[in-house]
């Protein structure tokens, strides 16, 4: 199984501040990593697909890259509605796994 | 516009089993393949399984494989997951979603979630 670390776990910042964060794989997962944004008591919502393709109605303030094992979601700058958990997913290998999840918070 | 509505919540006792379902509007069902994955409080999503609508093909984790079943009814645009031999590691909140296509394994819905509790 394909083992997704994120990293920080927790992200303290301030509106407009720019956010980065990490996903990191276990094994290779080529272009297959997706991401979500999921905020309290909500189902998670597709931001990314294949690494930097964003979903449609996401803002161009959000960016993806990467490839591999190690890739990197961007929030250019931060809106009051982006303060939430962010999770990546792996669609490369069977079974499909997420990572532990980054909470991007008001510093 | 894509819906994707969850039964409620559910409470059994360990041992038992479950059956959530997941009526779809807003698309033609049977193009689409469903999955279901599971959060418990405070953990990751889980991937459970998918079903094509379709055809009525199935895919599960190996961790769920022997008691999760997943099944669709088409003429009811509805998905259902049923899990057995309840744990109280199973207390989750349970999700359908739906697949971005035919098979890219990633999820552009989701329905509200169905809270199952396992209790004594």
């Amino acid at each position: 199984e394909i083992v997704l670390t994120q990293s920080p776990a927790t992200l303290s910042l301030s509106p407009g501040e720019k956010a980065t964060l990490s996903c990191r794989s276990s094994q290779s997962v080529g272009s297959y990593l997706v991401w979500y944004q999921q905020t309290a008591g909500q189902a998670p919502r597709l931001l990314i697909y294949d690494v930097s393709n964003r979903a449609t109605g996401i803002p161009a303030r959000f960016s993806g890259s990467g490839s591999g094992t190690d890739f990197t979601l961007t929030i250019s700058s931060l809106e009051p509605e982006d303060f939430a958990v962010y999770y990546c997913q792996q669609r490369s290998n069977w079974p499909l796994t997420f990572g532990g999840g980054t909470k991007v918070e008001i510093k | 516009q894509v819906q994707l509505v969850q039964s409620g919540t559910e409470v059994r006792k360990p041992g038992a089993s479950v059956k959530v379902s997941c009526r779809a509007s807003g698309y033609t069902f049977s193009t689409y393949i469903m999955h279901w994955v599971r959060q418990a409080p405070g953990q990751r999503p889980e991937w459970m399984g998918w079903i094509n609508a379709g055809n009525g093909e199935t895919k599960y984790s190996q961790k769920f494989q022997g008691r999760v079943a997943i099944t669709s009814d088409t003429s009811a645009s509805t998905a259902y997951m049923e899990l057995s031999s309840l744990r109280s590691e199973d207390t989750a909140l349970y999700y359908c979603a739906r697949d971005y296509g035919g098979g890219y394994f990633y999820f552009d819905y989701w329905g509200q979630g169905t809270l199952v509790t396992v209790s004594s």
